[in-house]
Order: structure tokens, then sequence, then C-alpha cells
């Protein structure tokens, strides 16, 4: 079993839709969880950390449940520009970043 | 403020070559690293260094080795290259919080 699994997708949705991803993550024992954005032949970017009450950065809302291991990324009224793949990442430490587990990535694609 | 660059953005090279690639980053972060990403994989650490002086093995270090040369530089060889090592290859630092990436270098060993 991968340590973070990720449905690759791909998404498409049309322009203002909803959509979610989910993600699950082996490690109980898991500190700290992000999601980033990948653009097509780009670096990885952080697009946000995860908290455990949930957090929400505009369009994007960042969901984790502890008990069932998983976390989510929901964006609402989803623009062209959102066309990516989004990476969840997930940090068994604490503090050093050298166990960064990276998903494959959900691909995204918004259509006009 | 660069950020974290690398080079070459783009390297072919024939099995058995041998290559360097290059990150530099000017954010003054004691942690720099490099990873792999092949389709389907994800990101995988080759290695890491936690601090000037300092490296360490990663998920995938088989066939690379590295230098911290300073704070700021932190490269990656390739000492006989193998088509299992085309992929794209990011080098990354990390300020306590979150991880900045560079641009990547596509390499193609045929």
């Amino acid at each position: 079993r991968k340590e973070v699994e990720q449905d690759p997708g791909p998404f498409n949705v049309p322009e203002g839709a909803t959509v979610a991803f989910n993600c699950t993550y082996s490690n109980s024992a898991s500190q700290s969880f992000f999601w980033y954005r990948q653009d097509c032949r780009k670096e990885p970017k952080l697009l946000m950390s995860v908290y455990s009450s949930g957090n929400e950065d505009g369009r994007f809302t960042a969901q984790l449940n502890r008990a069932s291991q998983y976390i989510s990324l929901l964006i609402r009224d989803s623009k062209l520009s959102d066309s990516a793949t989004y990476l969840c990442v997930v940090n068994p430490s604490s503090g050093s970043a050298r166990q960064l587990t990276f998903g494959s990535g959900t691909q995204l694609t918004v259509l006009p | 403020n660069a950020g974290v660059t690398q080079t070459p953005k783009f390297q072919v090279l024939k099995t058995g070559q041998s290559m360097t690639l290059q990150c530099a980053q000017d954010m003054n972060h004691n942690s720099m690293y490099w990873y792999r990403q092949d389709p389907g994989m994800g990101l995988r650490l080759i290695y890491y260094s936690a601090s000037e002086g300092t490296t360490d093995k990663g998920e995938v270090p088989n066939g690379y080795n590295v230098s911290r040369l300073n704070k700021r530089e932190f490269s990656l060889r390739l000492e006989s290259a193998a088509p299992s090592q085309t992929s794209v290859y990011f080098c990354a630092s990390n300020d306590g919080q979150s991880q900045y990436f560079g641009p990547g270098t596509r390499l193609t060993v045929t």
C-alpha cells in the first residue's frame, strides 16, 4: 500500500463547478499535511497547509480527518486557471521535511 | 530574490555518461533536497542536506551522489547514467514550514 494515495483523475469539470479531492495516508502518526499545486511541466508550489480544525483560503477549503486518515481539498467556483495537478503531501514528523511523502497527484481540468 | 534555481533545464545523456545537476537557493535556508518525479510515482527523495556540510540518503539514492558545497548550493551527480534515471529532477529548500522547489531539470538517458 502506498503511503499517500490519491485518485489520479483526471477530473474534468465545467467552469464554476465545485470539485473535491481526497487523499488517504497510511502512517497514523503523521504530523503535518499540505496540498501543493503543480502546473504542467512546472515545479510544485504550496497551495495550503491542512490543519486539524479545517481551514479555508478563498475558494479553497482543506480538511483533515485523523480518525479515518484522509485529507480533502474542496475547490468552489472553479476557474480555468485552477487546471493543474494537486499533490497531497504528508509529513510524519513535526520538524524536518526529510520525510515529506508526496502523493502522485490528482489532475484537474476546468473546461470553459 | 530568485528563490531556488537549477541548471540545466534540459539534458540528454548517453548511457554511461556522467553529469552534475546544479542547484542554488538565495533564501538562506539550511535544508536542501533532491527529488525525482516519474509518471504515476509522485516525488521521491534522492538525497537531502539538513545543513551545510551534511548530506543523507533519501528513498532512492542508488546511482547518485551529492555535494553541499556551501549553504547556497547543493549539486547532484550521476556518475554513470542509466536509462532508468530518465526523469524530471527537482531541487528544493525548506524554511522549516514550506518546501520551495526549483523549476526542474528534464533528463533523458538514451
